[in-house]
């Protein structure tokens, strides 16, 4: 089992719907979560970081995180054909001393027009 | 801010020849990360520097490989000999000393082994 999960998709949504992007974890001892964007050939590119329960918003993006159920998510609201990307779901444990970010395989969103 | 540097962006080279990759991390961060992508493996980590030091190299597939951080502006990652499944995009990103974890990437460079 990989330490983060995510649904390599692709999701389809049509434009102007909530596009929700789902990622599991199983290491406890994870506390940051980040959310990156990759457009194909890019880099990955850094939408959003959370590292409290609950929800946190920026413009058309929500994380969401549960530590008891383990999971994080991110709303993309109103989607657009530019969010079609890939997005990568990633853990970290902060306070080790460890700086190392564990990722996800992926979740590639289309969005349709 | 430039963000941080690699180069060269594409390297094709042909098998058992040494390859060397370059990255300038952003100005002030005091880690640097490298990765390398495939489609069948995802984003992985390689090595990771802090302070110039090497601080975890498990992720470096085998000897063939090596890292070098001589300063806080320079890291090279190197394969020698290289083979066709090194083929992948290799990352650099660089982090704050900070709690934030946050890490930011480079444009990458993209290797191809004939």
């Amino acid at each position: 089992q990989k330490e983060v999960e995510q649904n390599s998709g692709p999701l389809s949504v049509p434009e102007g719907a909530i596009a929700s992007l789902n990622c599991t974890y199983s290491d406890r001892g994870s506390q940051s979560f980040f959310w990156y964007r990759q457009y194909s050939g890019k880099s990955p590119e850094l939408i959003m970081f959370i590292y409290s329960n609950g929800d946190k918003e920026d413009g058309r993006f929500t994380a969401q995180l549960n530590k008891a159920s383990q999971y994080v998510s991110l709303l993309i609201r109103d989607s657009q054909p530019s969010d079609s990307a890939t997005y990568l779901c990633a853990g970290a444990r902060v306070g080790t001393g460890r700086r190392a970010l564990t990722f996800g395989s992926g979740t590639r969103l289309q969005v349709q027009p | 801010d430039a963000g941080v540097i690699q180069s060269p962006r594409h390297e094709v080279t042909e098998m058992g020849q040494e390859v060397t990759l370059r990255c300038k991390p952003i100005s002030g961060h005091d880690y640097l990360f490298w990765y390398r992508q495939t489609m069948m493996r995802g984003l992985e980590l390689l090595i990771y520097f802090n302070n110039n030091v090497p601080i975890d190299d498990s992720g470096m597939p085998e000897d063939r490989f090596s890292a070098k951080m001589p300063n806080a502006s320079f890291s090279t990652l190197k394969i020698q000999p290289s083979e066709p499944r090194d083929s992948a995009v290799y990352f650099c990103a660089s982090s704050f000393q900070g709690d934030s974890h946050e890490q930011y990437f480079g444009p990458g460079t993209r290797l191809t082994v004939t």
